[in-house]
């Protein structure tokens, strides 16, 4: 079936520091990729998607592109801010009407 | 325009007790998911409506789980008798219909803990 796989966390960066967080997928099909944002005691927040290969999502400094041919969907940033703190989720939807499928969440902590 | 609305926050319960769940969906959108995410694990799928049909309900881990979606409106999840392996938080998605590939809206969960 279908997977998403990220990079176990928690992360922690210094304030304008360079931010990569790895995903990588698996899935039968040909998957729109997303990354959703958890801020603190909030709820899931659509960060960026991409739908298509090459496809590059961008949003509040953040990009991503999909890759098909690592099958990747990385998550990047130039310059962290405290705001950025939060949990990071991948995930993937398949083709047709299918549940979005999450990696396990990667905490991301922004030193001042 | 109102977003998901998930009630209560959080629910803290004894083992063998019965919690009911409620998410408030956006306004018009037809489809509706139940998620879960257990402490340090994937937020993992629990069912999908379509209106007020269960259209797939493939993730729900067992019979002690009921879903429910009131004509097509806002929908309830109840877990009776509750176990401690049912904490974590739960949460609710909403989208237009055909919308889920450009990604759902989602409420701000329900933490559940069972002790």
């Amino acid at each position: 079936g279908d997977s998403v796989t990220q990079m176990e966390g928690p992360v922690t960066l210094s304030e304008e520091a360079f931010l990569t967080i790895n995903c990588t997928y698996t899935a039968t099909g040909y998957p729109s990729l997303f990354w959703y944002v958890q801020y603190p005691g909030e709820g899931l927040q659509l960060l960026l998607k991409a739908t298509k290969a090459d496809d590059k999502g961008s949003n509040k400094g953040f990009e991503a592109t999909y890759r098909k041919e690592t099958t990747s969907f990385h998550l990047e940033k130039g310059s962290v801010q405290v705001s950025d703190s939060a949990v990071y989720f991948c995930a993937l939807s398949d083709v047709g009407n299918t549940p979005l499928v999450f990696g396990k969440g990667t905490r991301l902590s922004v030193i001042a | 325009e109102a977003g998901v609305t998930q009630f209560p926050s959080h629910s803290v319960i004894e083992k063998g007790q019965t919690v009911t769940l409620r998410c408030d969906p956006i306004s018009g959108h037809d489809n509706l998911y139940w998620y879960r995410r257990v402490m340090g694990k994937e937020i993992k799928f629990l069912l999908h409506f379509v209106k007020e049909s269960k259209q797939d309900e493939s993730g729900m881990p067992n019979n002690r789980f009921l879903a429910e979606r009131t004509g097509g409106t806002y929908s309830t999840l109840k877990v009776q008798p509750a176990e401690l392996e049912d904490s974590g938080v739960y949460f609710c998605a909403s989208s237009q219909a055909g919308a889920s590939r450009s990604g759902y809206t989602f409420g701000s969960g329900t933490r559940l803990t069972v002790v």
